[in-house]
Parts: C-alpha cells; structure tokens; sequence
C-alpha cells in the first residue's frame, strides 16, 4: 500500500526567505510524485510534477528514490504562495488514482 | 477555460436519507473521479471510472457507494442511506491522461452534513 507523509500541518515563513515544505512517500514500485495547490476560496489543482521537472511559480520538487523524498522548494517566498499545499503519488498503474498527504498550510509573513 | 462544476456545493440531510451528488465533467475527459475530505483529514480517494464503469475503488466506496454517468455528461455519487461518518467535503475530478499525465481537474466541492 502506498503513503504520503507531510510532517508539517502548518508552516510559516517570511517573505523574501527560502521556503521548503517536506513529503515522503512508501511504494515499493516506481511512482509518480505531484504537488497540488489550494489557495483560498480556489479549487485543487495542479502544481507540479516530478516528470516533468520543471519550475512553476519559482517553486521545484525533485524526487529523491533513496531518501523517498519530494519536497517541495522555492528560493523566495511572495505572499500570493499562501496556500494549502497537498504531496500526492500515482502508483503509475495506467490509472490516475491519487493518494494525498495530510498537507501543509504555507503561510507567508509579509 | 473549463472547468468541472459541481452541485449542491452545500447539503444537509437526515442520517438515513439518500443523498446524490453531482458533477459535470470536463467535456472531453476520459476519467472521473470521487474523492472526499473528512474535516481536518486528507483527500481521499473514493473511486474513478472509465469508459462507463468502475476502473478502481477504495474501501470506503462500500455498498453504500454508486456512480453513475446518466446522460453523457453528469457523473453523479449516490450515497444510499447516510451515515454520521459520510459528513465531509466531496470532491469530482476529471481527467485525460492522453494531454498531460497525473494532472486531475477538480471541482470545487460538494460539502454533505449529515444530522
């Protein structure tokens, strides 16, 4: 059975500092690794994948097999980056079953 | 740009009663999906369906549980007989995996009380 752990329910950091909001994962085969978003009054969506490798809103994971780890960074936080952060895994089976972390509250000190 | 939308976005009902859920999928997506959020808890997957069936459920997606995609372009959640426990947030979510893999469009929500 696969797991996503976000040790943080809560974070908060001021703006302009480096922000890091942790996720590990158990799956014992390869999975897909994502990063949802939900900002105030907004629905879920899409923040990143780890395929992709790619930098959406100054914000990058990288997957991290041997530690199971894909935390979540950005070099400077902006006060629009408040927002309840979800890690998420797809065992990759063809279908786009999701399992969710507990989240993170990510939230910014001007 | 699409959405999926979904309805009631809130609903109160009896322990007992029969509650159904609503959600128009975006239109050109393959996969729809359930998932709920018990308050203070974390997503959960209920169950997804594809081509006019279940591809997968949870263990929460007991007898109690239905899907159903009537006309072509709702995809509803019927809960039979509510219980206390069912009392959370209901999420609808669509996807295509042929675009862009693992990136699951949600609705806003369906919060279901139960009394």
């Amino acid at each position: 059975a696969q797991r996503v752990t976000q040790p943080e329910k809560l974070l908060s950091v001021f703006k302009g500092a480096p922000v890091e909001l942790k996720c590990n994962y158990s799956y014992s085969g390869s999975p897909e690794l994502f990063w949802y978003v939900q900002y105030s009054r907004q629905r879920l969506q899409l923040l990143l994948r780890h395929i992709s490798r790619e930098s959406i809103k100054g914000f990058t994971a990288d997957l991290n097999k041997g530690e199971t780890s894909f935390h979540l960074k950005k070099p400077f936080a902006q006060e629009e980056d408040s927002a309840m952060y979800y890690c998420a895994l797809n065992p990759g089976s063809g279908n786009e079953k999701l399992t969710f972390g507990t989240g993170t509250r990510l939230t910014i000190i001007p | 740009e699409p959405e999926v939308t979904q309805t009631p976005s809130h609903q109160v009902t009896q322990m007992g009663q029969e509650v159904i859920l609503r959600c128009v999928p975006i239109s050109n997506h393959l996969y729809f999906y359930w998932y709920r959020q018990i308050l203070g808890q974390k997503v959960e997957f209920l169950v997804s369906f594809y081509n006019n069936e279940i591809s997968e459920k949870s263990e929460i997606f007991d007898d109690q549980f239905s899907v159903e995609r009537p006309d072509g372009s709702n995809f509803t959640l019927k809960i039979r007989s509510t219980k206390l426990e069912d009392s959370a947030m209901y999420f609808c979510a669509s996807s295509n995996p042929g675009t862009k893999a693992g990136e699951l469009f949600f609705g806003e929500g369906s919060r279901l009380t139960v009394l």
